[in-house]
């Protein structure tokens, strides 16, 4: 079936660490992975993407690694700040398919 | 350069009612989707429209359905309202042979 999960539903991290929040994917035939990031009473932020022909892609302090092998998808955030505090969802989209596959989602708090 | 907007922010209807939701893509964006979003989920996906027809649609009952306008914007209109329909609608406009969508604000609604 369709499914994009998250290993963990909440992340607590110290103000300045770094933050590594990860997912699981289902579908083998997925082309194109998507981080967005969602506080409270807004809609979904575009953080990065990657798509299935690369392993790593970086933006400004964010990172997004792909393993194809175990069907793994990770966010990595530099230094984080209190303005990342946020839901974060990962999505994938199908090959030859229009719509994205969301998670559940990882709330991600940082401890000043 | 504005952003997806869309409206209303909020909305309040009773079981049974017709609602419709309106949405305007980023500026160069010809491609809108549709996600319902409940409390604490991820968003899952309605429908998408492209050229003024629908392209793609998820698992949602015919009483959710759509338009899309020569300009590109959209309406998401849902008839018979039940209770299991509160939710927060969001709509995503993305452009052709480009998969990052981007979100908008998103119309809040409640059934009573």
């Amino acid at each position: 079936g369709e499914s994009v999960g998250l290993h963990l539903p909440t992340l607590s991290v110290q103000e300045g660490d770094n933050s590594i929040i990860n997912c699981a994917y289902s579908n083998s035939a997925s082309d194109y992975f998507i981080w967005y990031k969602q506080e409270s009473g807004k809609g979904p932020q575009f953080i990065i993407d990657i798509r299935s022909n690369m392993d790593k892609r970086q933006g400004q302090r964010v990172t997004v690694l792909l393993n194809k092998t175990v069907k793994h998808l990770s966010l990595q955030i530099a230094a984080t700040q209190p303005g990342d505090s946020a839901v974060y969802f990962c999505a994938e989209k199908f090959q030859g398919a229009q719509k994205l596959v969301f998670g559940q989602g990882t709330r991600l708090t940082i401890n000043p | 350069d504005a952003g997806v907007t869309q409206s209303p922010t909020h909305l309040i209807k009773t079981r049974g009612q017709q609602v419709t939701l309106r949405c305007s893509p980023k500026s160069g964006h010809d491609t809108v989707s549709w996600y319902q979003q409940a409390l604490g989920q991820g968003p899952q996906f309605i429908f998408q429209y492209y050229e003024e027809e629908e392209r793609q649609r998820g698992n949602f009952p015919d009483r959710f359905s759509g338009h899309q306008f020569p300009n590109y914007s959209s309406e998401l209109n849902v008839n018979a309202l039940l209770l299991g329909d509160s939710a927060l609608y969001l709509c995503a406009s993305s452009r052709t042979g480009r998969e990052t969508q981007y979100f908008g604000p998103g119309t809040r609604l409640l059934v009573l």
